[in-house]
């Protein structure tokens, strides 16, 4: 069936650090791709998506790309800050009717100063 | 509406009540979908509308369970008979067609004394 791994948390880095926070799929057909963040008290918001293979999403600095071959989409960021402490969640679209969002199982980042 | 909005935020029960949560999704949206988080772990899928039907059932986790979506917009999940582990939080999400990012609520906190 269709599902979605994320690597196992906690994550803790210090300020500027690099960040990978790795997503791996499972799917038939071409799904589309999404990183979903949520921060301490607050819902779940869109980080940013990829619809087809080797798209890469970006935004607020962070960035995934879409890769067929390994079935992956990982996230990166170049430099984390302390404000990027939330539970990243990466997610799958399988573009078929009648099929719901299927999401990993979330990655806690802290980051400290 | 400006977002998808839930209600109540928060709801405290006592066991073997029954409760109803409610989910008011973006103007216009067709698809509609209920999470649960609990503590610790990831986004459980529950259940999915698209328009008022509901293709995918496959996520609710007993037959205490039910949802309805009346007129393509308002959802209720209503959980009978609450047990201690329904404790967590409801999330409900929209999106403006099935397989596109979706929207979600700040979730309603259910906790059953």
């Amino acid at each position: 069936g269709n599902s979605v791994t994320q690597m196992e948390g906690p994550v803790t880095l210090s300020e500027e650090a690099f960040l990978t926070i790795n997503c791996t799929y499972t799917a038939t057909g071409y799904p589309s791709l999404f990183w979903y963040v949520q921060y301490p008290g607050e819902g779940l918001q869109l980080l940013l998506k990829a619809t087809k293979a080797d798209d890469k999403g970006s935004n607020k600095g962070f960035e995934a790309t879409y890769r067929k071959e390994t079935t992956s989409f990982h996230l990166e960021k170049g430099s984390v800050q302390v404000s990027d402490s939330a539970v990243y969640f990466c997610a799958l679209s399988t573009n078929q009717a009648g099929t719901a969002l299927i999401f990993g199982k979330g990655t806690t980042l802290s980051v400290s100063s | 509406g400006a977002g998808v909005s839930q209600s109540p935020s928060n709801k405290v029960t006592e066991k073997g009540k029954d409760v109803e949560l409610r989910c008011d999704p973006i103007s216009g949206h067709t698809a509609l979908y209920w999470y649960r988080q609990s503590l610790g772990q990831g986004l459980e899928f529950l259940i999915y509308f698209q328009g008022n039907s509901a293709p995918d059932k496959s996520g609710l986790p007993s037959d205490r369970f039910s949802a309805e979506r009346t007129g393509g917009s308002v959802s209720t999940l209503t959980i009978q008979r609450t047990q201690q582990e329904d404790s967590a939080v409801y999330l409900c999400a929209s999106s403006q067609q099935e397989n596109t990012e979706a929207f979600f609520g700040q979730g309603t906190r259910l906790t059953v004394v």
